[in-house]
């Protein structure tokens, strides 16, 4: 049973560019959630998705980040005009049907994101 | 999340036994103590949670104080592979978000071969 999966690993973007981080829950996942790590902290959460739906959104900047989770395909983490701040490692967790206090997370490897 | 104390650092030698503490003082009756670990350029990984009593898995033991104010991590035989940053997380019961994990510095444990 492959674990979660985050694609790519690496990524490079000019400030004012794109980033696009997808990530691939483990199978029979259907809870997403995402984290952000800035150098020499701890993580903070995001977002919670389930499919199709975004169930809690509470530590999204605002402006220019947003989290999808279709019914098909991964869950994506997209960053517009992209600034030096968003520098990060950003990680995705998913969890089974189930959640609740006693549920495990599952972490990606995470992306490592560097705005030039 | 209630919020949680850590030291910053502790090194521990390869096949001797690790303490990792963690203070609470202001944990509530109904939050769960749960620790995760992060090795070197990956995500955090499982390891163990609690509610009152001692917990022992495959990875470590869990020793939660009588008054819950404070826990012990216990690794019982450090290898290299586990050093890491120790993360302690408390989680709550009731409301609504109780999926966020709250991630603070964590402990940096340091084996030594």
């Amino acid at each position: 049973n492959a674990g979660v999966m985050q694609n790519p690993r690496h990524l490079v973007r000019r400030r004012g560019q794109e980033a696009r981080l997808r990530c691939s829950p483990m199978k029979g996942h259907s809870h997403v959630y995402w984290y952000r790590q800035l150098p020499e902290e701890g993580l903070k959460f995001m977002v919670y998705l389930q499919k199709e739906n975004i169930i809690d959104e509470s530590g999204m900047p605002k402006e220019r980040f947003s989290a999808e989770f279709p019914k098909e395909g991964p869950s994506i983490l997209r960053i517009q005009q992209v600034v030096r701040g968003d520098s990060a490692a950003y990680f995705c967790a998913s969890s089974p049907l189930t959640r609740g206090v006693n549920n495990e997370q599952f972490f990606g490897p995470g992306t490592r994101l560097t705005v030039l | 999340d209630a919020k949680t104390t850590q030291p910053n650092s502790m090194e521990s030698n390869e096949e001797e036994p690790v303490h990792l503490p963690c203070n609470h003082s202001t944990i509530s009756g109904t939050d769960y103590i749960h620790w995760y670990r992060q090795l070197p350029s990956q995500g955090p990984e499982y390891v163990i949670h609690g509610l009152t009593s001692n917990v022992n898995n495959r990875m470590a033991s869990l020793a939660i104080a009588e008054d819950r104010k404070s826990s012990t991590l216990i690794l019982h035989r450090a290898t290299l592979r586990d050093a890491a940053v120790y993360y302690c997380i408390l989680r709550v019961v009731s409301g609504g978000s109780n999926y966020k994990l709250t991630f603070g510095k964590g402990t940096l444990l340091t084996v030594n071969p």
